[in-house]
């Protein structure tokens, strides 16, 4: 079976500091990796994903996330964040398991940036 | 604008009351999921479907059922709300069933149910 762990519910920052949100995973089969995030008040969007060859992929908007194999990790990180980053950010394993090949969700990251 | 639209936007129902949640995507996506989503909890898989004419379960499957009768729509029936089921429901759609395939969601509909 597979899981997901969002060590942070909350993470309060000011603008321009950098910013970790940390996830953990279990499986013992081969994942793929995805942050997605939720502004207030909306669905869920697409942020970054890792799917195989550069453990390291980025987003549009600065994110990054490193893909850890050997600490199943898949962290995301912004080395200045804005105030518009505030939003649920949410780390998803998929692969296959029993139900079909849908995510699995972390409980969500409260990301709160103030000035 | 092509994506995944819900309706409704948000409902309080009675408890014991039946209530269908609507989901219709213009991708033409083979898979499509209904997923609820409670504080502290994530977002949790009710049912899925990886292309017309079948369905699966998910997670929290129960007092929930769903049907796929073409590609486009996926509604999802709660056949007599308990207030348990008060959550914010998000429907979501993905090309295919493989596990990298992004999924896009929908807006959701917040359900309370007294």
């Amino acid at each position: 079976a597979q899981s997901v762990t969002q060590l942070d519910s909350q993470v309060p920052v000011f603008e321009e500091a950098p910013v970790e949100l940390r996830c953990n995973y279990s499986s013992s089969v081969s994942v793929y990796l995805f942050w997605y995030v939720q502004y207030p008040n909306q669905g869920l969007q697409l942020l970054l994903k890792y799917l195989s060859g550069s453990t390291l992929v980025e987003s549009i908007n600065g994110f990054e996330a490193e893909f850890n194999k050997s600490q199943t990790s898949f962290h995301l990180r912004k080395p200045s964040v804005h105030i518009s980053d505030t939003a649920e950010y949410f780390c998803a394993v998929s692969g296959l398991h029993q139900a079909g090949t849908a995510l699995i969700f972390g409980k969500g990251t409260t990301l709160s940036v103030s000035s | 604008i092509a994506g995944i639209t819900q309706a409704p936007t948000s409902q309080i129902l009675a408890a014991g009351r039946r209530m269908t949640l609507r989901c219709t995507q213009d991708m033409r996506h083979n898979a499509m999921y209904w997923y609820r989503q409670d504080l502290g909890l994530g977002l949790r898989l009710i049912h899925y479907s990886n292309t017309a004419g079948t369905t699966g379960k998910g997670e929290v499957p129960d007092g929930y059922s769903v049907s796929r009768a073409n590609t486009d729509d996926f509604p999802l029936t709660l056949a007599s709300a308990v207030p348990s089921q008060t959550s914010v429901y998000f429907c979501a759609s993905s090309e295919g069933e493989g596990g990298w395939n992004e999924q896009f969601f929908g807006p959701g509909t917040r359900l309370t149910v007294l």
